[in-house]
């Protein structure tokens, strides 16, 4: 099984809708972040957060919220839905005391 | 200037070849360097970590860093078509609080 697990791997959805992205770990990591590729700008850190009370924006958070249910569950939503959202999202995670970031397979959004 | 640059190439070579893929990054206190290798609509995967300045081997892979001269690169012997794919640059950054800092990536062709 994966160690780091993201849900839907696809999804479709209109402006202005609200909608969740999840990620699940099993690899008893304390840190998690989110992610969106783009074409030609790399990765873009969305959100991260070191523990399950410690939640931080990172370059691109507007438009964005998340939610730490626990150590191995960081979800992230997108308000209100708009086109320049469309993007490649990858949730991640690292051991506190190390740099290495393991990533989730991703989920493919498009904003209609 | 961009925190963290790279060719975005893409990098041509022939099957067998030497493949040399660079970076430059711009924070002094940038300890710990990351390579990440994507394959197209796939999550990026660490290959190589190196924390001190000169050259580290792995394999075909061999990284390098020049700390005064801000600069690392990843050199990858015997080319295969398996190794076309897009090559990110991770440094982690004094001021960043443990994250990592991506490059835009390289994108890397192996020809047979």
């Amino acid at each position: 099984d994966a160690d780091v697990t993201q849900t839907p791997r696809n999804r479709i959805t209109k402006t202005g809708k609200r909608i969740m992205l999840e990620c699940s770990q099993t690899k008893g990591h304390d840190r998690m972040y989110w992610y969106r590729q783009d074409p030609g700008l790399g990765l873009r850190l969305i959100y991260y957060s070191f523990d399950v009370k410690d939640i931080n924006k990172g370059e691109i958070s507007d438009g964005y919220s998340v939610s730490r249910q626990a150590q191995a569950k960081f979800s992230l939503s997108l308000e209100s839905a708009i086109p320049n959202q469309t993007a490649l999202y990858f949730c991640a995670t690292s051991a506190a005391d190390q740099e290495t970031q393991y990533f989730g397979p991703g989920t493919r959004l498009l904003v209609l | 200037q961009k925190e963290v640059e790279q060719n975005s190439g893409p990098l041509s070579v022939p099957e067998g070849a030497i493949a040399s893929l660079n970076c430059t990054y711009s924070d002094r206190g940038s300890q710990s360097f990351f390579w990440y290798r994507q394959y197209s609509g796939k999550s990026p995967e660490l290959i190589m970590s190196i924390y001190s300045n000169g050259d580290k081997e792995d394999g075909r892979f061999t990284a390098q860093l020049n700390k005064a001269s801000q600069y690392v690169s990843l050199l990858i012997r015997d080319s295969q078509p398996s190794d076309s794919a897009t090559y990110l640059c991770a440094p982690d950054g004094e001021n960043q609080g443990g994250k990592l800092i991506f490059g835009q990536g390289t994108e890397l062709s192996v020809k047979p």
